[in-house]
């Protein structure tokens, strides 16, 4: 079975400096992919960015990156440059292998981080 | 495109009432699921479909009921309401494969006294 852990309930950070959230997952499958989504206040769930587990390079969309190191199992994200708007809750999600491997593309998501950014 | 539409966005209910939560989904995707999200415990998977017709369970589904008569469609049955059951729940829909994202509805928050 896929588990996804996110150890930091909660995280501060000073508006413009970088900030890296963990995700650690356990899976004994080779591929599988890796999710971040942000869910501000307002409650809606937003994609941030993607990694596959053959992919050799670390994922960037913008300010996000993800840290991937695969035989640690660990997927952490990171966001540059914090801003105001980036205080939110954020998931780690892992999505496993088809249904020629007896599951579903279903993602399993970590419990969350909650993030604030001072000014 | 509306993207993924869930309705109502508040509900209360008593103890023993039932109802429908109902999803819809205009990108034609082939997987649609339902996730109930509580404080501290994140995204629990509740039910899904691979397609019209077929569904399944997922890590929490007790006293939920789910059909799948539609691409479109994906409504949730609470059977009999408890108050554990109190919760904002989202469903979410995605093209099949690993790579592929979830689109999330806007959720919808559930009392339950």
């Amino acid at each position: 079975a896929q588990k996804i852990t996110q150890t930091q309930p909660g995280m501060f950070v000073q508006e413009k400096e970088a900030v890296t959230l963990d995700c650690t997952y356990d899976t004994s499958d080779q591929s599988y992919g890796l999710f971040w989504y942000k869910q501000p206040s307002s409650g809606e769930m937003i994609f941030l960015i993607y990694q596959g587990s053959y992919d050799e390079q670390n994922a960037t969309e913008g300010r996000y990156s993800l840290n991937f190191q695969k035989a640690r199992k660990s997927a952490n994200l990171v966001i540059s440059a914090s801003q105001l708007g980036d205080s939110a809750m954020y998931f780690c999600a892992m999505s496993g292998p088809g249904p020629s491997s007896g599951g579903s593309y279903i993602p399993t998501f970590g419990r969350g981080t909650s993030l604030i950014v001072h000014p | 495109n509306a993207g993924v539409t869930q309705t109502p966005k508040f509900q209360v209910l008593k103890t023993g009432q039932s109802m429908t939560l109902q999803c819809a989904q205009d990108m034609n995707h082939e997987y649609m699921s339902w996730y109930r999200q509580d404080p501290g415990m994140g995204l629990r998977l509740i039910h899904y479909s691979v397609g019209a017709g077929i569904t399944d369970q997922g890590e929490v589904p007790n006293g939920y009921n789910v059909s799948r008569s539609t691409t479109e469609d994906f409504p949730l049955r609470l059977l009999s309401a408890a108050p554990s059951q109190t919760s904002v729940y989202f469903c979410a829909s995605s093209y099949p494969g690993l790579i592929y994202e979830q689109y999330f509805g806007p959720g919808t928050r559930l009392t339950v006294t």
